[in-house]
């Protein structure tokens, strides 16, 4: 059974640009959730979708959006890229909402750096 | 707000040493408690989980039991192999907006020697 897929691995960008990263869930997975993994905040949830309708969100600015497809697949944007968005980021999936029945699977992220 | 708090790195143990690595708690209610793990490159893997109160998680040879009075979800393992080195996250599912969300610890970092 595949793992969830987060493409591309790596990723640089310049302040200002806009990036969108791409995750693929396990097959039968609902529900993708995104993180923000970086060394002085550590990880930070950004937001949850499930059956394509954003059920989550963090405490991140507007420059940080999301979208689920019908087959479960999500992407995020960010939008007037800051270098502190310098960061791993992760994304997870699982059968459904909440973390008690339905634990989570990472990817193994994707790497930004602004510069 | 929920908070997890967990005893700083890094961590440095002999193969076949004794570890334990704190975590403690602050949340409403009764929040489910995990430990991921995440080797280096990688994302993050689910080591264990316990659901309620005296539930004890195991895998791999780590236990860690949920224990409300003192709030707090420590990591053991009676015996480290080099294999083992990598960052320990301690998590507790959080209620938000009619679903939940991981509220993770800083993270440990682990090193085991030959």
């Amino acid at each position: 059974k595949a793992g969830v897929t987060q493409t591309p691995r790596y990723l640089i960008k310049t302040r200002g640009q806009q990036v969108t990263l791409s995750c693929s869930p396990i097959s039968g997975h609902r529900s993708v959730s995104w993180y923000q993994q970086t060394p002085g905040q550590g990880l930070q949830f950004l937001f949850e979708y499930f059956s394509e309708t954003q059920r989550n969100k963090g405490n991140f600015p507007g420059r940080f959006s999301g979208r689920q497809f019908s087959n479960s697949r999500s992407e995020m944007n960010v939008s007037t890229l800051e270098l502190g968005d310098s960061a791993l980021y992760l994304c997870a999936s699982s059968r459904g909402t909440g973390t008690n029945n339905s634990p989570l699977h990472f990817g193994n992220g994707t790497r930004l750096t602004v510069t | 707000g929920d908070s997890v708090t967990q005893m700083e790195g890094p961590v440095t143990l002999s193969e076949e040493a004794f570890l334990t690595i704190n975590c403690t708690y602050t949340a409403t209610g009764y929040p489910s408690l995990f430990w991921y793990v995440q080797y280096p490159g990688e994302g993050l893997q689910l080591l264990l989980k316990a659901t309620k109160a005296d539930d004890k998680g195991s895998n791999k040879g780590f236990e860690a039991t949920y224990r409300k009075e003192t709030t707090s979800f420590h990591l053991e393992k009676g015996s480290v192999q080099v294999s083992d080195s990598a960052v320990y996250f301690c998590a507790l599912g959080a209620p938000q907006g009619g679903s939940e969300k991981l509220v993770f610890g800083k993270g440990t970092k682990l090193t085991v020697n030959p």
